[in-house]
């Protein structure tokens, strides 16, 4: 079974520019996830759909930053515009979430972003 | 949730068993002990899960101690494949999962 997408898995980009992430999170999963990870906070949350609604987006840095999942097989991520304290490696995970203790996230391979 | 306190590094021979430990003294009774691995360049990989019981699965092993303040993750038998960032996470069962600086465990040839 494919595991979760994200695409690009690197981004270069210039301060100012919008940049834009996206996952396709593993079929039959009603839960998606973004993170961001960097040396200096390692791993947080950004924001969690569950069955394509924002549940939780107490994470998200700024007004800079939007998600969206218009579908139970996609979700983007964009920074618009985008500064160089966003580079990090960004995240996206999905889970059949029942609200148990089992229900485990499976993490994607990441996006490199690099804004110069 | 309660907080988790880990090594920062530890390194274990290829092949021998590898004992990770977590101290998480303030855990609540209805907070679970979770271990992630992240292992370079990839995302972090779920290992296993307890409350109180000690557990097993086809990567690890959790011993939570009985008064459950500290646990440990064992890896059998390490393999160089094993080297990564292990986290251990407390949690009451929710969606928020909080990655600490974790253990960076390196495995010797």
């Amino acid at each position: 079974d494919a595991g979760v997408i994200q695409s690009p898995r690197h981004e270069v980009t210039e301060m100012g520019q919008e940049v834009t992430l996206r996952c396709k999170p593993i079929s039959g999963h009603n839960s998606l996830f973004w993170y961001r990870q960097t040396m200096m906070r390692g791993l947080e949350l950004l924001i969690y759909f569950n069955n394509n609604v924002p549940i939780d987006d107490s994470g998200m840095p700024e007004d800079r930053f939007s998600a969206k999942m218009p579908n139970a097989s996609f979700s983007t991520l964009k920074i618009q515009p985008s500064e160089p304290r966003d580079s990090a490696v960004y995240f996206c995970a999905s889970s059949f979430w029942r609200g148990a203790a089992t229900d485990t996230q499976y993490f994607g391979p990441g996006t490199r972003l690099t804004v110069l | 949730d309660a907080k988790t306190t880990q090594p920062t590094s530890m390194d274990c021979a290829e092949g021998r068993a590898a004992n990770l430990p977590c101290n998480h003294s303030t855990i609540s009774g209805n907070e679970y002990v979770y271990w992630y691995r992240q292992i370079h360049s990839q995302g972090p990989q779920y290992i296993i899960h307890g409350l109180k019981n000690n557990e097993t699965n086809e990567m690890a092993s959790l011993i939570i101690t009985e008064d459950r303040k500290s646990s440990t993750l064992i890896l059998p038998h390490a393999t160089l494949r094993d080297t990564a960032v292990y986290y251990c996470i407390v949690n009451r069962g929710d969606y928020k999962l909080s990655f600490g600086a974790g253990t960076t465990v390196t495995v010797r040839a």
